[in-house]
């Protein structure tokens, strides 16, 4: 199984609303990344987990709160957040321990802040 | 910090002619650097990766890059190209396994 998977595909939120963006993956990878992609832009990496533990945060704002309960598991956390958060969140794994590692995409979530 | 320049914002071509998306980047160290392509509604899929060892490096669907230290380029080549491959692509640079940064992209139109 070489498969990142994201869900929901889409999600439409007010901005008082709570909810979560969550990705998993089953191929033994031990660091996982949340990226943030406006359209037509590339994407800006916002979070990093390695061993399970928090490595990396962009100066993300904490309206979005990352998660990740296990090895195979990353969620983020959605709470208040403003139109200009709209954009496709994507979600990507690798192996770690060497001296590269290839990073594996999900197909994102297109999120919509109303 | 490391960082990469795509040169061209959108590449139109015609089916069956020879493209080259152009990439060049800075860094003070050695880095890593990879080649992505994004269809509409999806996700990144690797194309092809610059570790070490050979320059030209050969990727799936038929493309290559060459990474040039002087010029400091890395840029990705397909001698035909296809209705298919009308996607965005982008350069990318990482100096460590975790911290990879994102050229603007290139939108690949292939006309018929």
């Amino acid at each position: 199984d070489t498969e990142v998977t994201q869900t929901p595909k889409h999600l439409v939120m007010g901005m008082t609303n709570k909810k979560s963006l969550k990705c998993e993956q089953h191929m033994g990878h031990r660091a996982m990344y949340w990226y943030k992609q406006k359209a037509k832009k590339p994407p800006e990496l916002m979070f990093v987990y390695s061993y399970e533990k928090l490595s990396i945060n962009e100066s993300v704002p904490s309206r979005f709160s990352p998660e990740c309960p296990n090895s195979s598991l990353l969620n983020l956390h959605l709470h208040a957040l403003q139109p200009e958060d709209s954009a496709l969140y994507l979600c990507a794994s690798s192996q770690q321990g060497f001296d590269y590692n290839e990073q594996f995409f999900g197909p994102g979530t297109r999120l919509t802040v109303l | 910090a490391q960082s990469v320049t795509q040169l061209d914002s959108q590449v139109p071509v015609f089916e069956e002619a020879p493209v080259e998306l152009r990439c060049n980047y800075s860094s003070s160290v050695s880095v890593y650097l990879f080649w992505y392509v994004q269809y509409p509604n999806q996700g990144l899929q690797l194309l092809l990766k610059y570790l070490s060892g050979s320059t030209l490096v050969k990727g799936i669907n038929g493309f290559e890059a060459e990474f040039n230290k002087s010029q400091t380029s890395f840029h990705l080549r397909k001698p035909s190209v296809h209705i298919s491959d009308t996607a965005e692509y982008f350069c990318a640079v990482s100096r460590n396994n975790n911290d990879m940064r994102f050229g603007a992209g290139t939108r690949l139109t292939v006309k018929p």
